[in-house]
């Protein structure tokens, strides 16, 4: 079964840009979840989405938006990018097999780094 | 609200000695628990879990943890280290159960497997 996939692995913008990253989870998984990686804040829960519908959000701005579609796979948007936006962000696709083992599988994650 | 602390941000081991890296958590309801590697480059794969029942929980690549309640810890351990478990590792937690899978990590250690 192929696992969780991201596109792009890397990006470059410049401040004020948006960008977009997908996410597709594997296969059967309805959940999918977005975290930031950065050297100092280390990993920060951005938001879950499960039926396409948004069920959990961290502390980000509104900049920080995000999607499912009815395929689960997952889009994550920032816009009006800063510098501190530079991060790798990764996705996770979880089974919720209704026995609460919310075991997340994640990606290779998006390297995004603004300029 | 859920809190991981992960006592040393960096622990060098030789090749053959025991691995221990510590994790204590703060929940206010009983926790899941997680140990995850990242290889540079890549995204972060599940070594163990615990949820309910067996406090002694054995992952991969010879790898095992024990949740103490009263310690509020998970600590990961590996009997002899080898230079491929050289990466970074991370402790989560999240509330048991039901739907909220948002994982609470902890700033990381960065292991080194020393010749």
């Amino acid at each position: 079964k192929a696992g969780v996939t991201q596109t792009p692995r890397y990006l470059i913008k410049t401040r004020g840009q948006q960008v977009t990253l997908s996410c597709s989870p594997i296969s059967g998984h309805r959940s999918v979840s977005w975290y930031q990686q950065t050297p100092g804040q280390g990993l920060q829960f951005l938001f879950e989405y499960f039926s396409e519908t948004q069920r959990n959000k961290g502390n980000f701005p509104g900049r920080f938006s995000g999607r499912q579609f009815s395929n689960s796979r997952s889009e994550m948007n920032v816009s009006t990018l800063e510098l501190g936006d530079s991060a790798l962000y990764l996705c996770a696709s979880s089974l919720l097999d209704g026995r609460g083992h919310n075991e997340q599988f994640f990606g290779p994650g998006t390297r995004l780094t603004v300029l | 609200a859920q809190s991981v602390t992960q006592l040393g941000s960096h622990v060098s081991v030789s090749e053959g000695a025991l691995v221990l890296l510590r994790c204590n958590y703060s929940s206010s309801v009983p926790p899941y628990l997680f140990w995850y590697v990242q290889y540079p480059n890549q995204g972060l794969q599940l070594l163990l879990k615990y949820t309910t029942g067996a406090t002694l929980v054995k992952g991969i690549n010879g790898f095992e943890a024990e949740f103490k309640k009263s310690e509020t810890s998970f600590h990961l351990t590996k009997p002899s280290a080898h230079m491929s478990d050289a990466a970074e590792y991370f402790c989560a937690v999240s509330k048991g159960g039901g739907s909220n899978y948002k994982l609470t990590f902890g700033k990381g250690t960065l292991l080194t497997v020393n010749p």
